[in-house]
């Protein structure tokens, strides 16, 4: 089981906006520990997505967005199109571990 | 454009040591700015960070892995390595190698994972 929660799955139509969330705690998220986000489309290597909580590598699509709110952050994607289909993992720091969350799919 | 490249044997058997390298390759390893990790993948299931190594040598590991990893750099050859040793089924999975921004801990780019099982 993961320090860092993730909703098994979320689901949207085309075209629509949906918000993956990461909980953590006071001692990660919560004590200001940079959060990363991950795309990895199915049967691909994993996508560094969003960094330091609301960053975009270049090349990666505006309509992928990250915030942070206390212990949690967030993964928003607008626009929501077939090829963003994907599993979509949150990582941070907790005491010298790096950590990841579980893992989402995202069914468009 | 960096570029990374796990090798090593896909098949390990049960209390053996699982040994895989990492190349890099279009930049150097011995940057200021990165550690460089590894991270895997058991098969269907999600991301497990291992450990990292700065050019230096200096490491540092999951603590739950820490009596069974050591991960070793050589610069000559612009490559990394990782041991893990005593390993069983639960070690079976698909291991990459990554750059590790030591600010912020992030990974990119990733290597395009080779897949290790242990068998007998």
């Amino acid at each position: 089981q993961s320090v860092l929660t993730q909703p098994p799955s979320v689901s949207g139509a085309p075209g629509q906006r949906v918000t993956i969330s990461c909980t953590g705690s006071s001692s990660n998220i919560g004590a200001g520990h940079d959060v990363h986000w991950y795309q990895q489309l199915p049967g691909t290597v994993p996508k560094l997505l969003i960094y330091g909580d609301n960053n975009r590598p270049s090349g990666v699509p505006a309509r992928f967005s990250g915030s942070k709110s206390g212990a949690s952050a967030y993964l928003a994607i607008t626009g929501l199109q077939a090829e963003d289909e994907a599993d979509y993992y949150c990582q941070s720091y907790d005491s010298a571990a790096v950590l990841f969350g579980g893992g989402t799919k995202l069914t468009v | 454009q960096l570029q990374l490249q796990e090798s090593g044997p896909g098949l390990v058997r049960p209390s053996e040591t699982l040994s895989l390298t990492c190349t890099v390759s279009g930049g150097s390893i011995s940057s200021t700015s990165y550690d460089w990790g590894w991270i895997r993948q058991p098969p269907g299931k999600g991301l497990d960070w291992i450990g990292s190594i700065y050019y230096t040598g200096s490491t540092f590991y999951h603590p739950s892995l820490t009596s069974r990893v050591t991960m070793s750099v050589d610069t000559s050859k612009n490559q990394f390595s990782l041991k893990l040793t005593s390993v069983t089924a639960a070690d079976t999975a698909v291991y990459y190698c990554v750059r590790h921004a030591q600010d912020q801990n992030w990974f990119d780019p990733w290597g395009q994972g080779t897949l290790v099982t242990v068998s007998s």
